[in-house]
């Protein structure tokens, strides 16, 4: 069955480090996003990309990167972790306008 | 002005009851819609499409109104499963890019 994970599942890293927070598909969706989500915030998109090297900023894009060098990969880097940039983070994957399906998510915290 | 936005709630409705969500979008080329649900911070997922004709599922119906840039949900018959944060989503042909709202918390009581 198709599928979308993401790696790793929690991670704690120190303020000013490189993070990279991986999120893979196996639908062959052209479409994928990264979203992170806070109390009282919901769910924000930080970065999209509609298919190989094709990358959008988001409404919260500041601090965050992505790359797009096939099909079924969306890295997201954090250049240099804040502890503002502790949240939860979910990928999804969606084909045009078919609703989006998600990974599991990734609990980041940045101390 | 949030682009999609819904009364966060929380909804506290007794086991049995009938409960509606609604959810309005600022976007006028927004193309289509869904709701979501999400259980205690998991990933969400897809649990309708919204049609301009309205749609049911078993004991959820979802309508949408494009004049009014207004969706809604009701639920029926209320389970103490369905307990969860509700999301109203709208997608945007032109941008491809999903826009979610803040959420709605619902709570069935027994």
């Amino acid at each position: 069955d198709a599928e979308i994970t993401q790696s790793p599942r929690h991670k704690i890293t120190e303020t000013g480090r490189q993070v990279t927070l991986a999120c893979h598909q196996t639908w062959n969706h052209n479409n994928m996003f990264w979203y992170r989500q806070d109390l009282g915030h919901g769910l924000r998109l930080i970065h999209y990309s509609y298919g190989v090297h094709d990358t959008n900023k988001g409404e919260v894009s500041d601090g965050y990167s992505v790359s797009r060098s096939n099909t079924e990969d969306l890295p997201l880097t954090l250049e240099s972790a804040a502890s503002s940039q502790t949240s939860v983070y979910f990928c999804a994957s969606s084909e045009s306008s078919r609703g989006a399906f998600f990974g599991q998510g990734t609990r980041l915290t940045v101390v | 002005r949030k682009e999609v936005e819904q009364d966060p709630g929380p909804f506290n409705v007794p086991e049995g009851a009938t409960v509606a969500f609604n959810c309005t979008y600022s976007n006028s080329a927004s193309q289509s819609f869904f709701w979501y649900r999400q259980d205690c911070r998991k990933e969400p997922k897809l649990l309708m499409s919204v049609y301009s004709s309205g749609n049911e599922d078993g004991r959820f119906t979802a309508q949408l109104n494009r004049a009014s840039q207004y969706i809604s949900l009701l639920i029926r018959d209320s389970k103490l499963s369905d307990s969860a944060t509700y999301l109203c989503v709208a997608y945007s042909g032109n941008t491809g890019k999903l826009i979610f709202g803040q959420g709605t918390t619902l709570q069935v009581k027994p």
